[in-house]
């Protein structure tokens, strides 16, 4: 089946710091790819969608300058936070929408960040 | 606003018992429901969906059917094995478009 991957699975910066997450999509082209943030027990919640060549769309509440989103291909987004600090940790997902007809949609491993 | 609501886990099992998850959901229009699973390290897998109302999805001797009448999707499985054990997660989608609300996950741990 279509693959999400996310890299880095797993990082941890220190305050003050920017770190950038990648989502790509492996075997097919995605127009269109969503980023999730999900706390410990918690859901996923949405932070923005991101298509291929326009600026991201985010949802209430997410700052827009904190969390940097590029889609500068067919095949990868990337999520930047920028001036990390202790909140911001969290478990970030993406997932991508295959282009066509169907549209199915596959999810990243996720990426686990923590901010020290 | 849209939101999906899933009962609390963890769910512990015994291998071969019947599975219910319920879940439920409050939605402006008429969404697509699905179930996620995530296996211990990795990304959520679709496991099901109904695009309609008294849909059945149904997958890996899993079902779900969509029940407009209780705004339900709850989850069953009949028999229960080990390596069902994973987080659950009930979704709905507004528009067709990937854009998922997620419930707040159901943790399953299934003991032989």
């Amino acid at each position: 089946g279509a693959v999400v991957s996310q890299h880095p699975s797993w990082v941890i910066c220190k305050s003050g710091t920017s770190v950038k997450i990648e989502c790509r999509s492996l075997d097919f082209q995605a127009t269109t790819m969503f980023w999730y943030r999900q706390f410990p027990k918690q859901s996923l919640m949405l932070m923005a969608t991101s298509n291929e060549g326009s600026k991201a769309t985010y949802e209430q509440g997410v700052e827009k300058d904190k969390f940097l989103i590029n889609h500068a291909s067919l095949t990868l987004s990337t999520l930047t936070v920028t001036s990390a600090h202790p909140e911001d940790s969290s478990f970030y997902i993406c997932s991508a929408r295959a282009s066509g007809v169907t549209g199915e949609l596959f999810f990243g491993e996720g990426s686990r960040l923590t901010v020290l | 606003g849209n939101s999906v609501t899933q009962m609390e886990g963890p769910v512990t099992l015994s291998e071969e018992a019947f599975l219910t998850i319920n879940c439920t959901y409050t939605a402006t229009g008429y969404p697509s429901l699905f179930w996620y699973v995530q296996y211990p390290g990795e990304g959520l897998q679709l496991l099901l969906k109904a695009t309609k109302a008294d849909d059945k999805g149904s997958n890996k001797g899993f079902e779900a059917t969509y029940r407009k009448e209780t705004t339900s999707f709850h989850l069953e499985k009949g028999s229960v094995q080990v390596s069902d054990s994973a987080v659950y997660f009930c979704a709905l989608d507004l528009n067709q478009g990937g854009k998922l609300i997620f419930g707040q996950g159901t943790e399953l741990s299934v003991k032989p």
